[in-house]
């Protein structure tokens, strides 16, 4: 079982150029969570769904769009990037029962450079 | 609305010492609370969570929190420090307001020499 893959693994983007990461799990799992990693401010919640057909923003969605065309895939484009935008990029998901405390399950994450 | 704070940046000890990493937060009622470890160029695994049960909290790798609601504190320790440790620490607290979503401190770099 691999859990979560996160594609690619690390990429430099000119500023201005669309750019699609790619999410995948195989639990599963009804939840995913895009989360954005900057020093010294944690992770911070970029968009979620909670099911399929789904989505909702989070702290830091602006310049950010996901689908959730089925359960298992969940992609986060940056329209046309900007340097503010560089960033480590987590994707994570979550069996979401309800009532529960559900465990989150992280991606190994993408590195993001934007020039 | 539910917060954490990590009074610490960075914490550095010796291999063979104990470890405490200081977490305290700040919610309307009985929260939920996670530790999680993310090693260099890893991403996070969770070490353990309080869901109201127990208020002392055995996790992986010989950590363990003690939920203090007297002092709205969720402190991690270890007994004794191994170099494997060294790593970046979260302290997260659920939201439930509207959609569950994690909140998430700020970190702390735990450093193990040797």
């Amino acid at each position: 079982i691999a859990g979560i893959t996160q594609a690619p693994t690390s990429q430099i983007l000119a500023a201005g150029r669309r750019m699609t990461l790619r999410c995948t799990q195989d639990m599963r799992h009804n939840a995913m969570y895009w989360y954005r990693q900057d020093l010294g401010l944690g992770l911070r919640l970029i968009h979620y769904s909670n099911t399929a057909g789904t989505t909702g923003k989070g702290e830091v969605p602006d310049g950010y769009s996901v689908s959730r065309a089925n359960t298992d895939d969940f992609p986060l484009t940056l329209a046309s990037a900007v340097p503010s935008q560089t960033s480590v990029y987590f994707c994570a998901s979550s069996p979401l029962s309800t009532g529960g405390t559900d465990t989150q399950y992280f991606g190994p994450g993408t590195r993001l450079t934007v020039l | 609305a539910q917060s954490v704070t990590q009074l610490d940046s960075h914490v550095s000890v010796s291999e063979g010492t104990p470890v405490l990493l200081r977490c305290n937060y700040s919610s309307s009622y009985s929260p939920s609370l996670f530790w999680y470890v993310q090693h260099p160029n890893k991403g996070l695994q969770l070490l353990l969570k309080y869901t109201s049960a127990a208020t002392l909290v055995k996790g992986i790798n010989g950590f363990e929190a003690e939920f203090k609601k007297s002092e709205t504190s969720f402190h991690l320790t270890k007994p004794s420090a191994h170099m494997s440790d060294a790593a970046e620490y979260f302290c997260v607290v659920l939201r439930r307001t509207g959609f569950q979503k994690l909140v998430f401190g700020t970190g702390t770099r735990l450093l193990v020499s040797p």
